[in-house]
């Protein structure tokens, strides 16, 4: 069965600094590949999504993830962390149908 | 703002009793999507709707009924409550026809606590 695993529960970086955030899948073909961002108190929204072609694809709020079929992931990244991205990012498969699995979530804490 | 519509955005009710939460979709979406998230068990798929007809079912209890109205709006049925039904509960929809995008845009949630 499709799964998605992040394998890191929390994760602190310093303001300014780069951000990787970290998922591993497990499908049968190339899957489609999402990133969802929960703010505190607020619903899940889509940052960037991959279904094909150029395997690093850009998404909203400065985030990019990279598609690495080799290596089964779809690693989220930012290159200068803002105190505004403290929130839980969630990366997302297709789950049959028209739902998506999501993954346990990576909760951001930003420090100045 | 999703222009997706949660109500209540909290509820705090007893074990046993039953609770409705409605979703209003975003204008022009088909799906209607419900989701529970705990601390225990993560994002949870319960149940998808499109167009007033189940689609999709997932880890969802029989205590558990959802419908979809003809004005799209979706209601989520929780009976016999138990301490562990206490969670955060999302709607989230999409348009729902033609090729699936993966996006969903999520409601605020309601969140239920059963004491």
């Amino acid at each position: 069965a499709q799964s998605v695993t992040q394998p890191d529960i929390h994760i602190t970086v310093s303001e300014g600094a780069s951000l990787e955030l970290r998922c591993n899948y497990s499908y049968g073909a190339t899957p489609y590949l999402f990133w969802y961002v929960q703010s505190p108190g607020q619903g899940l929204q889509l940052l960037l999504k991959y279904f094909s072609g150029d395997t690093l694809v850009q998404g909203i709020k400065g985030f990019e993830a990279e598609f690495k079929r080799s290596q089964s992931s779809f690693n989220l990244r930012k290159p200068s962390v803002h105190w505004s991205d403290a929130a839980e990012y969630f990366c997302a498969l297709p789950g049959g149908g028209n739902k998506l699995v999501f993954g346990a979530g990576t909760i951001l804490r930003v420090k100045s | 703002d999703s222009g997706v519509t949660q109500t209540p955005k909290h509820l705090i009710t007893a074990t046993g009793q039953r609770v409705t939460l409605r979703c209003s979709p975003r204008s022009g979406d088909l799906s209607v999507y419900w989701y529970q998230q705990s601390l225990d068990q993560g994002l949870q798929f319960l149940i998808q709707y499109y167009n007033g007809e189940e689609r999709a079912k997932g880890n969802i209890l029989e205590r558990f009924s959802a419908q979809q109205f003809p004005d799209l709006h979706s209601e989520l049925n929780l009976s016999s409550l138990e301490l562990g039904d206490s969670a955060l509960y999302f709607c989230a929809s999409s348009y729902g026809g033609g090729r699936f995008t993966g996006e969903l845009f999520f409601g605020e949630g309601s969140r239920l606590t059963v004491l």
